[in-house]
């Protein structure tokens, strides 16, 4: 498959417990990005990685919460103790290079993880 | 504050009619406005991006504009059908490397 993949696609997990998501983005695009949904709410945006490294942490709800890239390709999200508000549709998206560095190019989404915690 | 707003929440249109989705922001120095498409329990369908110098893009029966001065970008979609019921997000890029949504117009095509 050509398009992002995250896994796992649904997570059910006790509150205090530690989770990690993973996103497989689009072969060449080193842009990535993580937002999450949230019941009734819009997309939030929490942290975007250019390369390995991730310039922008400001959307990171809590230091619970902490994302990698390895190889300029796979990113894990992990969420340390988790709460019930952590609850949520993670979705992971990247983009390519482009002429502008990436920000500028369409965002591609994966399917998302649904995250429960009881 | 950078803010993206879609009025109405919801929509309910007849099928084969023409129909008009609405997305304002508080910026006028946008680089870029995307339209996506979320089915329920899903990810999010890319469907238009539009560049600030641009004034609109189609694909199919979809039509984009962009209007920076009014701060408001339209989604056409043209004789609808019942498979276009979705949740239609709008979200514009303001040159601090991350999209900010809108909370979504939920459109239903009645058969």
């Amino acid at each position: 498959g050509a398009g992002v993949s995250q896994s796992p696609s649904n997570k059910v997990t006790e509150k205090g417990k530690d989770v990690e998501l993973r996103c497989d983005p689009i072969s060449g695009h080193t842009a990535l990005y993580w937002y999450r949904q949230s019941l009734g709410q819009g997309l939030e945006f929490l942290i975007y990685f250019q390369g390995n490294s991730a310039p922008d942490k400001s959307g990171l709800p809590s230091d619970r919460f902490s994302a990698e890239r390895t190889g300029g390709s796979v990113s894990t999200l992990t969420i340390q103790r988790t709460q019930q508000e952590d609850s949520a549709v993670y979705l992971c998206a990247s983009s390519s290079p482009g002429l502008a560095g990436g920000h500028q190019e369409t965002q591609y989404f994966g399917p998302g993880t649904r995250l429960l915690v009881l | 504050k950078q803010e993206v707003t879609q009025i109405p929440a919801a929509l309910s249109v007849p099928e084969g009619e023409n129909l008009v989705l609405n997305c304002s922001f508080t910026d006028s120095a946008i680089y870029n406005l995307q339209w996506f498409r979320q089915d329920p329990g899903k990810g999010l369908t890319s469907l238009l991006l539009i560049q600030s110098s641009q004034r609109e893009q189609t694909s199919g029966r979809l039509n984009a504009s962009l209007d920076k001065s009014s701060g408001r970008s339209t989604l056409y979609i043209a004789a609808s059908q019942p498979g276009d019921s979705a949740t239609y997000l709008c979200a514009a890029y303001f040159g601090n490397e991350k999209l900010t949504f809108g909370t979504g117009t939920r459109l239903t095509i009645i058969p």
